[in-house]
């Protein structure tokens, strides 16, 4: 079946621009996750959904970057004013349901890179 | 705070030539430790969850094992295309998310 589907592949904005960054997750996966991941890092988590609640933004840098899943599917981050330390790849993840049970692994897009000029 | 640190950061082995990859990690409280591979330009792919000390699982040329201060990634015999990073990841249930690793980039030569 299919995948996570990320999009854009790739972002490319200038310093200042907003940005609004897509994910499809797999049909019926309640739970949904971004991270960010830099150049030579691990991901690092961002926020978590369950259905259409935000239930975790503790990984946010910034409240230039906002987060939404109105009808607890499609989800997008958007990120204001984008700075230059900005430019990283960021990845969404679904899961069956992880609040219930961490037992169902996460599945990951592609990603999205971002880069801030 | 929940750490994990893996090593070495890159290992580059001959085609048949075995080794082990380390994830060390510290955290108040593990539930369960994942092994993901990612490849250049692609999202992480899931292999393994680990959620006690002794535990084993297997898969094709790789086997995950779990302590209650590390886990290892052992692949026997690899081939070129078990090239990838590696990224371990833990999850305490404190919240929600995994931290992960640095990764570990492995490139088998033929």
């Amino acid at each position: 079946g299919a995948g996570v589907s990320q999009s854009p592949r790739y972002k490319v904005a200038k310093r200042g621009q907003d940005v609004a960054l897509r994910c499809d997750p797999i049909s019926g996966h309640v739970s949904l996750f971004w991270y960010q991941q830099a150049l030579g890092q691990g991901p690092e988590f961002l926020t978590y959904f369950q259905n259409e609640a935000q239930l975790d933004k503790s990984g946010l840098p910034s409240d230039r970057f906002f987060a939404e899943r109105p009808e607890g599917s499609v989800s997008t981050l958007k990120i204001q004013r984008t700075q230059q330390e900005d430019s990283a790849v960021y990845l969404c993840a679904s899961s069956l349901s992880w609040r219930s049970s961490y037992n169902s692994p996460l599945h990951f897009g592609n990603g999205t890179r971002l880069t801030v000029t | 705070e929940d750490q994990v640190t893996q090593s070495p950061e890159a290992l580059r082995l001959q085609e048949g030539e075995s080794s082990s990859l380390n994830c060390s990690y510290t955290v108040s409280g593990l539930r369960g430790l994942f092994w993901y591979r990612q490849d250049p330009g692609k999202g992480p792919e899931f292999l393994f969850t680990l959620y006690s000390a002794g535990e084993e699982k297997e898969k094709e040329r790789l086997k995950a094992t779990l302590t209650k201060k590390e886990s290892f990634l052992h692949i026997t015999a690899p081939k070129p295309e078990d090239s990838a990073t590696y990224l371990c990841a833990v999850y305490t249930g404190a919240n929600s998310k995994l931290t992960f690793g640095k990764g570990i980039t492995l490139s088998v030569r033929p």
